[in-house]
């Protein structure tokens, strides 16, 4: 059972151009969490999704950003016209959808604006 | 909002000897609690997790102690070895919300 699969593991923009990020959940999870870390810095929720609901989005930017989780697919973090203070690690975690099961991390997107 | 701090940012400890990283919480509605261990450029691995209706939790070499009176949280690794050396992050969830809040971790250092 393959883990939480992230991709890609580095990517490199320049300012003002879109980053798509992808998280493939374990399988059987329907519930995907996005978190953002900055070095040295602990993990900042963005957004949480189950399968084509948004259901807390409360971490993420007004502008610019944007998630999806469709039936089909993997997720998806979207940042339009990346600034440098974009640049960060992004961090996928699933799990099941029992309540209060732990939820597993991927490794994560390294995103640097140049 | 909720936060969750920890006491100490760096813990430095003797291979063999036993490591304890403390967590304090703000919430008194957060009814989940799981601690984290980031290695250098990988994800946060899973470790152990506590509900708020026990008070201690043990896995293997490691055990989660909840203090719901005070708001604190510890992890306590015994015998920690050279291969324990990353940051350590706490994380609660609170009863009615799905989302984990995270504090900023603590790293622990493992001499040989």
């Amino acid at each position: 059972n393959a883990g939480v699969m992230q991709n890609p593991r580095h990517l490199v923009r320049r300012r003002g151009q879109e980053a798509r990020l992808r998280c493939s959940p374990m399988k059987g999870h329907s519930h995907v969490y996005w978190y953002r870390q900055l070095p040295e810095e602990g993990l900042k929720f963005m957004v949480y999704l189950q399968k084509e609901n948004i259901i807390d989005e409360s971490g993420m930017p007004k502008e610019r950003f944007s998630a999806e989780f469709p039936k089909e697919g993997p997720s998806i973090l979207r940042i339009q016209q990346v600034v440098r203070g974009d640049s960060a690690a992004y961090f996928c975690a699933s799990r099941r959808g029992q309540k209060n099961t732990e939820a597993f991390f991927g490794q994560g997107t390294r995103l640097t604006v140049v | 909002g909720e936060s969750v701090g920890l006491h100490l940012p760096t813990l430095s400890v003797q291979e063999g000897d036993n490591s304890i990283i403390n967590c304090a919480y703000s919430n008194s509605a957060s009814d989940y609690f799981i601690w984290y261990k980031q290695e250098s450029g990988k994800g946060p691995q899973f470790i152990i997790d506590i509900r708020s209706n026990m008070d201690k939790r043990q896995g293997q070499r490691v055990t989660v102690l909840l203090n719901k009176t005070v708001k604190h949280l510890s992890l306590q690794i015994a015998a920690t070895q050279p291969g324990d050396s990353a940051v350590y992050f706490c994380a609660e969830r609170v009863t009615g919300f799905q989302k984990l809040v995270f504090g900023t971790g603590t790293r622990l250092l493992v001499s040989p």
